[in-house]
Formats: C-alpha cells, sequence, structure tokens
C-alpha cells in the first residue's frame, strides 16, 4: 500500500517550454501532496505543500508564478513548471500525505533536463 | 526552527560489516523522526521512523535505529551489510506530525565487496 506514482520519469524541453508533472496517489487517498526539489548529491528542499482543493503554499524564494501547482483531486496533484530554463533542470519529487497521519510516501521522481 | 545535520557525507563499508549512519537534530519542540532510503535515480523509500514509544525502532531490510533524546541523535544501525544497501540515506524531522519535513544533507553507503 501507500504507492505513489509520477509522471513522467524523465522530461527533455527546450528552454521557454512548459513542462507539467503528474503526481498521483494510487492507492490512498492524500489530503496534503508535496513537492520537492534536489539538485544532484543534494539533499531534498521543500518548493510546496498543496492541500486538495485549496491553494499550495510555497517556501521562502520559490516563485509561485514559475512553479504552478493544482491539487484538483485526492489522489492527483500537478507541478507545471511555466517557461523552463536551463537552472530549472532538476529532480523533482513528490510525496503525499493522509490526514492525520504522520508519514510522507514518496514518488520515484521526475527528472527535468532544460537545453 | 528545525535542522538535521548528517556528519558523514560517505561511508564506504565491506559488505557484512556493521555499519552506523549518523543523525543530529535540533529542535523546541518534540519531532517525529525518520530515515529514508534513496536508490539512484529513484524517489526515497521508508525504512522506518520514530513517534513515540520505545527508542529503539526496527525498519526494514535489517535496519535499526535509536532515538537518544538528550543527544538529540537518531542514528541509523544495520549489524551486517550487502552490497544491495549501496544508496543514500536521508535523515527526517518533523515538528508538525507529518508536516514540514527537514531533510538532512544525506549519507551516501557504499557496500564494497
Amino acid at each position: 500500500g501507500a504507492v505513489v506514482s509520477q509522471h513522467p520519469s524523465w522530461v527533455i524541453c527546450k528552454s521557454g517550454t512548459s513542462v507539467k508533472i503528474e503526481c498521483r496517489s494510487l492507492d490512498f487517498q492524500a489530503t496534503t501532496m508535496f513537492w520537492y526539489r534536489q539538485f544532484p548529491k543534494q539533499s531534498l528542499m521543500l518548493m510546496a505543500t498543496s492541500n486538495e482543493g485549496s491553494k499550495a503554499t510555497y517556501e521562502q524564494g520559490v516563485e509561485k508564478d514559475k512553479f504552478l501547482i493544482n491539487h484538483a483531486s485526492l489522489t492527483l496533484s500537478t507541478l507545471t513548471v511555466t517557461s523552463a530554463h536551463p537552472e530549472d533542470s532538476s529532480f523533482y519529487i513528490c510525496s503525499a500525505r493522509v490526514a492525520a497521519q504522520e508519514t510522507q510516501y514518496f514518488g520515484p521522481g521526475t527528472r527535468l533536463l532544460v537545453l | 526552527a528545525q535542522s538535521v545535520t548528517q556528519l558523514d557525507s560517505q561511508v564506504p563499508v565491506f559488505e557484512e560489516a556493521p555499519v552506523e549512519l549518523r543523525c543530529n537534530y535540533s529542535s523546541s519542540v518534540s519531532v517525529y523522526l525518520f530515515w529514508y532510503v534513496q536508490y539512484p535515480n529513484q524517489g526515497l523509500q521508508l525504512l522506518l521512523k520514530y513517534l513515540s514509544g520505545s527508542t529503539l525502532v526496527k525498519g526494514i531490510n535489517g535496519f535499526e535505529a535509536e532515538f537518544n533524546k538528550s543527544q538529540t541523535s537518531f542514528h541509523l544501525r544495520k549489524p551486517s551489510v550487502h552490497i544491495s544497501d549501496t544508496a543514500e540515506y536521508f535523515c527526517a524531522v518533523s515538528e508538525n506530525y507529518g508536516q514540514n519535513f527537514v531533510f538532512g544533507p544525506g549519507t551516501r553507503l557504499s557496500v564494497l565487496p
């Protein structure tokens, strides 16, 4: 149980284009989903927290207009990197949490390469 | 604000040897503690967690960790490692019951034949 999937696993795009990454909880309903970013050989940095049906809460320094997060249902959250640039290249990982539970379950990650 | 320190960025160890990966945290309130493992190009998999109760926590793949409140530590141990344990290990702290995870910088465990 508690499986989280992400799609796509890999994406390569040209600078200036937008990329959408999906995060799904497959066998549970996630009231909260989190988006992290991980640079090579570094730890995970929380970008934003989203609760189903409400606006995401962004961490300091994360541009909300650049990283659009939608959490339209209890099993799906999307992260859209708008007008991507090479510096946005990174490993993006989502996690999901059930209400009143202490554990976050992580997806397999999406590697984004912007050329 | 909470923070997590993993003093060892890399730990090489021979197969079947014991290993300890260190994690220290700082927080002004009670915390929940987690260890996650990350294999190359994959997400994080939960190894074990401490919420309350017994300070010795057993997890998957033969790992265990001990919570020490006075030393604000949560070190991960395994008595005999395998090649397949080679991965990145992250310690995480949450003050807010599953929200606001703060991760340590990670320790790369390399198990040598």
